[in-house]
């Protein structure tokens, strides 16, 4: 059971290319998210899908777009990579939608943008 | 909108000594509230998490926190710390609203030192 995976683990990109990032989750929960951390500033919600079929905007979405697959895997695209998406990006599942349900957090994946 | 603050970004204390760390809360209805420590290179665990039971909760590795309305407050705490209680920590909160599915506010973080 490995309960949140993400791939990759680390990555360089130029300003202006696209890349993916992969989530996946064993856990048979509902909803997942997508967050960055960057220094001094704790972790921002960029996107999230409560459920299979639905996505929202989180606080800071601009600059990216995400895709429920199904109901195990949740990904976050940059269409055109800028210096200032540097940061490092984790995916989170819940069991279910709700204020009070507990987030697990995948490993993180460290993206840098040149 | 809601917000969260952790007193200092640094905390240094001696193992053995008492751990507490920060967090204050912005808003006038109490929200629900969670501690996450991340350890160097890894994700997020959940420690413990307040959801309107009791207002002393108590969370994995010894930790505990206690919800404090008056004073907006769920500080963290440990009584004896272990060097292995260096990491990150982060306090975070979720409205309790009904619309809220699950978005989480988090606080800037506090890295916990343990000096031997």
């Amino acid at each position: 059971n490995a309960g949140v995976t993400q791939t990759p683990k680390f990555q360089v990109l130029k300003t202006g290319q696209s890349m993916t990032l992969q989530c996946a989750q064993d856990m048979n929960h509902n909803s997942m998210y997508w967050y960055r951390q960057d220094p001094g500033m704790g972790l921002r919600l960029i996107y999230y899908s409560a459920s299979e079929g639905t996505t929202d905007k989180g606080e800071v979405p601009n600059g990216y777009n995400v895709s429920r697959l199904n109901k195990r895997e949740f990904s976050l695209r940059l269409e055109s990579a800028a210096p200032s998406q540097t940061s490092v990006y984790f995916c989170a599942a819940s069991r279910a939608p709700g204020a009070q349900e507990t987030q697990y957090f995948g490993p993180g994946t460290r993206l840098l943008v040149l | 909108a809601q917000s969260v603050t952790q007193l200092g970004s640094h905390v240094s204390v001696s193992e053995g000594a008492l751990v507490l760390l920060r967090c204050n809360y912005s808003s006038s209805v109490p929200p629900y509230l969670f501690w996450y420590v991340q350890y160097p290179n890894q994700g997020l665990q959940l420690l413990l998490k307040y959801t309107s039971a009791a207002t002393l909760v108590k969370g994995i590795n010894g930790f505990e926190a206690e919800f404090k309305k008056s004073e907006t407050s769920f500080h963290l705490t440990k009584p004896s710390a272990h060097m292995s209680d260096a990491a990150e920590y982060f306090c975070a909160v979720s409205d309790r609203d009904s619309s809220n599915t699950g978005k989480l506010i988090f606080g800037q973080g506090t890295t916990l030192q343990v000096k031997p």
